[in-house]
């Protein structure tokens, strides 16, 4: 079975901190997103990578910047967080081109104080 | 690019009827309709998709149809059961395109009542 975990279930930190949540898959997939999850807003894509070191901008890239240095490790960081940024975080993984399932983890709370 | 809209946004049923979300999509061009099912505490999980050669596709008591004219589709689910409880996301895609993305739906909260 496909796994993609994420660093932390649950994360708390105050406004101005720098913030690194990490994703990581089993699978060798290429693609690899990040998503951000708000009631009543649903699924909204932050960044994705297609390959090791590419990345590309997704609906709401502001205020966040990715690496990806491995295929398997996708991190999503927040450069000074804002309260603003309090979501669920969820990261997910797909193999190949555009029609292919994409592969969940279990998210990750983030509250910003 | 692509944009899906949802409804209903929160749809309860009684245990046994059949539930039924919709979703539109604007792009022409996609050809890849997955749905995704979030239960509580986990992250979404595909349990359906459909691709634009085919216009209706079953999976025992769950199914999609697509109406490429319409750019609509929709998920049914016959006999619901408590289980099915659980947020339902609808999704579109150019398959073939190297970079992979889904658009999403903002998601529909079924509650089945036993």
């Amino acid at each position: 079975d496909v796994k993609v975990t994420q660093s932390s279930r649950y994360l708390v930190k105050r406004t101005g901190e720098k913030v690194f949540l990490e994703c990581v898959q089993d699978m060798d997939h290429e693609n690899m997103f990040w998503y951000r999850q708000d009631p009543g807003l649903g699924l909204r894509l932050i960044y994705f990578s297609y390959d090791v070191k590419m990345k590309e901008k997704g609906d709401i890239p502001e205020g966040y910047s990715v690496s990806r240095e491995k295929k398997e490790r996708f991190s999503l960081i927040l450069e000074s967080a804002s309260t603003n940024q309090t979501s669920m975080y969820l990261c997910a993984s797909s193999f190949g081109a555009g029609g292919s399932e994409q592969y969940f983890g279990p998210g990750t709370r983030l509250t910003v104080t | 690019g692509e944009n899906v809209e949802q409804h209903p946004s929160t749809l309860s049923v009684q245990e046994g009827d059949s539930a039924v979300i919709k979703c539109t999509y604007s792009d022409s061009a996609s050809n890849y309709f997955p749905w995704y099912k979030q239960e509580l505490g986990k992250g979404p999980q595909l349990i359906i998709d459909i691709r634009s050669n085919v216009g209706e596709k079953k999976d025992q008591r769950i199914a999609v149809t697509l109406n490429k004219t319409a750019k609509h589709f929709s998920l049914h689910i016959t006999e619901t059961q408590p289980e099915d409880s659980a947020v339902y996301f609808c999704a579109a895609s150019r398959g073939g395109s190297t970079l992979g993305r889904l658009y999403f739906g903002r998601g529909t909260q079924l509650t089945v009542w036993p």
